[in-house]
């Protein structure tokens, strides 16, 4: 099974609207660590927001807020106020625990284009 | 704080060439990664260091690929012989240490391009 799941390949949203990308996750561990990263053309891979499994609260940061629903095993992005800037591919990515091999695995991406 | 630092940015070489990159970590991480991303994919882990202990290298093609971390601090991942699906970016990341916390918060370099002909 896939660990992590981004079914959006693609998506448009106007800018200064708010957008939502989907990400579910597949894991046993009771202990990991939901991430999403900025990849614009460039290439590089920017942090963005972080949610762990035991955080109460959902993430924000700044225009970034993740929609952690942990029951359902999702932790979608939340994008307020889109810019054109915003226009890069997201990925979401998870962390288990040392049991399960540490590694950060990434979903496929979705690439987001916000139209002025 | 400087951030990841990877060379070269960009790399054009023949198949059956070799071809090396460098990485130098976010300093005081413990952690350093390399991981391959294919165009319109996510990035694949090809191996990850503790210091200069090798941690995981389960997906590294190792018959083609190599990578040291000898000091425990700059990294080298090396491709001999080259073939037309190396073709990739080659990102170098670094985290304070291994966990799942927010402090391990894994941050990549810019990534080196690799065009394979």
């Amino acid at each position: 099974a896939q660990k992590i799941t981004q079914t959006q390949p693609g998506m448009f949203v106007q800018e200064k609207e708010a957008v939502t990308l989907d990400c579910t996750y597949d894991t046993s561990d009771p202990s990991y660590g939901l991430f999403w990263y900025k990849q614009p053309s460039s290439g590089e891979m920017i942090f963005l927001i972080y949610q762990g499994s035991y955080d109460q609260q959902n993430a924000t940061e700044g225009r970034y807020s993740l929609n952690f629903q942990k029951a359902r095993k999702s932790a979608n992005l939340v994008i307020s106020a889109s810019q054109l800037g915003d226009s890069a591919m997201y990925f979401c990515a998870m962390r288990e625990g040392r049991e399960y091999g540490n590694k950060l695995v990434f979903g496929a991406g979705t690439i987001l284009r916000v139209k002025s | 704080e400087a951030g990841v630092a990877q060379s070269p940015r960009y790399k054009i070489i023949e198949k059956r060439q070799s071809v090396a990159f460098w990485c130098n970590p976010i300093s005081g991480h413990a952690t350093l990664y390399w991981y391959q991303q294919i165009l319109g994919q996510g990035p694949k882990l090809l191996i990850q260091f503790q210091n200069n202990g090798v941690v995981d290298d389960s997906q590294l093609p190792k018959d083609r690929f190599s990578a040291e971390r000898l000091k425990g601090v700059d990294s080298t991942l090396k491709i001999q012989p080259a073939k037309l699906e190396d073709s990739a970016v080659y990102l170098c990341a670094s985290s304070l240490t291994i966990g799942t916390g927010s402090g391990n918060t894994i941050y990549f370099g810019e990534g080196s391009w690799l065009t394979v002909v």
